[in-house]
């Protein structure tokens, strides 16, 4: 079943922060996050794996609670590169099993 | 390495016509997955593989779609007959899937217009 992600659009002004949600109907192995660029193939970000853990990645982090089958984007102090669509993927084996993404976040940052 | 290379970039074709999409998958890589993607319907898992073997086609639309893996450097997808709903970027991603998990590295996409 398809993760569900909110908010479907954000728009920040540089140096504002944001977090994107996404939550699943079934039990959660894995958690994956990419970024997608206009007319661009989506680029690997984060893979969080049971246990609650964080992830960092530069100024973009994030967290997976497999009790309540949700994960979230932390993106601080924004920066204009990290306008695009973000995606959350999530599979019950690590990934082995493929990916299914949820319909993405829009996310724009004005200067 | 060059990545996940996909071809072609960018392919027209008629209502009815057979179409071929090819993917090289990243060396050592040892899965392979097939996505679409549309305004309306998002990155859809149409097909992956798993060692040069089809793990799940569950995503397959119809039987107009196939999909094969010779070897651990190349796959297709075939489209045939094709038709104007097909329309859609179709990525293909590969990944290393074993003790530890890695992300999916994706290919450029080919961007498939059905007239």
């Amino acid at each position: 079943q398809q993760p569900v992600q909110s908010p479907q659009a954000v728009i920040l002004r540089e140096g504002e922060d944001a977090v994107i949600n996404c939550s699943s109907s079934k039990a959660l192995y894995s958690v994956h996050w990419y970024r997608q660029k206009h007319g661009e193939a989506p680029v690997f970000l984060m893979i969080l794996l049971k246990g609650g853990e964080q992830k960092g990645h530069e100024k973009i982090s994030a967290s997976f609670n497999e009790k309540k089958q949700q994960s979230s984007l932390y993106l601080t102090a924004s920066q204009l590169s990290y306008s695009g669509t973000y995606f959350c993927g999530t599979g019950g084996g690590g990934g082995a099993d493929g990916l299914t993404f949820g319909k993405g976040t829009h996310l724009i940052i004005q200067p | 390495d060059a990545g996940v290379i996909q071809s072609p970039r960018h392919e027209v074709t008629e209502m009815g016509q057979e179409v071929t999409l090819r993917c090289k998958p990243i060396s050592g890589h040892n899965s392979l997955f097939w996505y679409r993607q549309t305004m309306m319907r998002g990155l859809e898992l149409l097909i992956y593989f798993n060692n040069n073997v089809p793990i799940d086609d569950s995503g397959m639309p119809e039987d107009r779609f196939s999909a094969k893996m010779p070897n651990a450097s190349f796959s297709t997808l075939k489209i045939q007959p094709s038709e104007p709903r097909d329309s859609a970027v179709y990525f293909c991603a590969s990944s290393f899937i074993g003790a530890f998990y890695y992300g999916y590295t994706f290919g450029s996409g080919t961007r498939l217009t059905v007239v």
